[in-house]
């Protein structure tokens, strides 16, 4: 595997459902990210994290709930979502957060809230 | 708070054909990103500019950046159909490397 991979790369899920995204960086990166991508509107940042520490939380509701073990590997847990959180989530990462280099995006997980 | 801005939000064009897509910023930043994403997939990394001035070119796109101005473009010279793609410019305010902020994407449509 090379570069920034998700799983799954599509999931239906209940509002009272807990499920998990996963994400894992093959690039030897100390920073890790969570982005929302919604239909018609701007991409929007989630969740920072540099060497397993989360730097950033953009006020985003409790029923996500991150988690990283290691700089290699990021999750997402979900429970009790709405339907307004379909959308695709993008998990990316990056050299170092105080970086100037660029982000590298995994294909991402799109989710369905019914 | 920061905001980005590209224009058109849509863009149809014939092959052969140039234009160009802004994108405008409302705060002092040092770097803006492009990225293009294809429907289904996810974002790629197209170009990095870390100065006034800064100019790149990779085929027939070419990106510049104007930090007094707030703005940069992305040039399209004699498109093809590969480019069809949406578009995406970033911005990261100065001394906050990790938070890009996104501008509403272009969708860029190149007709035969």
């Amino acid at each position: 595997e090379t570069g920034v991979t998700q799983t799954p790369r599509h999931l239906v899920m209940g509002m009272t459902n807990k499920k998990s995204l996963k994400c894992e960086q093959h690039l030897g990166h100390n920073a890790m990210y969570w982005y929302k991508q919604s239909a018609k509107k701007p991409l929007e940042l989630m969740f920072v994290y540099s060497l397993e520490e989360r730097v950033e939380n953009n006020s985003v509701p409790s029923r996500f709930s991150p988690e990283c073990p290691n700089s290699s590997h990021l999750f997402l847990h979900l429970h009790t979502l709405q339907p307004e959180d379909s959308a695709l989530y993008l998990c990316a990462s990056s050299l170092a957060v105080l970086s100037y280099n660029e982000q590298f995006f995994g294909p991402g997980t799109r989710l369905t809230v019914l | 708070e920061l905001k980005v801005e590209q224009n058109p939000l849509f863009l149809s064009m014939q092959e052969g054909k140039n234009y160009t897509i802004y994108c405008n910023y409302s705060t002092t930043s040092d770097r803006l990103y492009w990225y293009r994403q294809d429907p289904g997939k996810s974002l790629e990394s197209l170009f990095v500019l870390l100065s006034n001035g800064a100019v790149k070119q990779e085929g027939r796109l070419m990106a510049s950046l104007d930090t007094k101005a707030r703005l940069s473009t992305l040039h399209i010279t004699a498109a093809v159909h590969d480019l069809s793609a949406t578009y995406f410019c970033a911005v990261a305010l100065t001394g906050t490397a990790s938070k890009l902020t996104f501008g509403t994407g272009t969708r860029l449509q190149v007709t035969l």
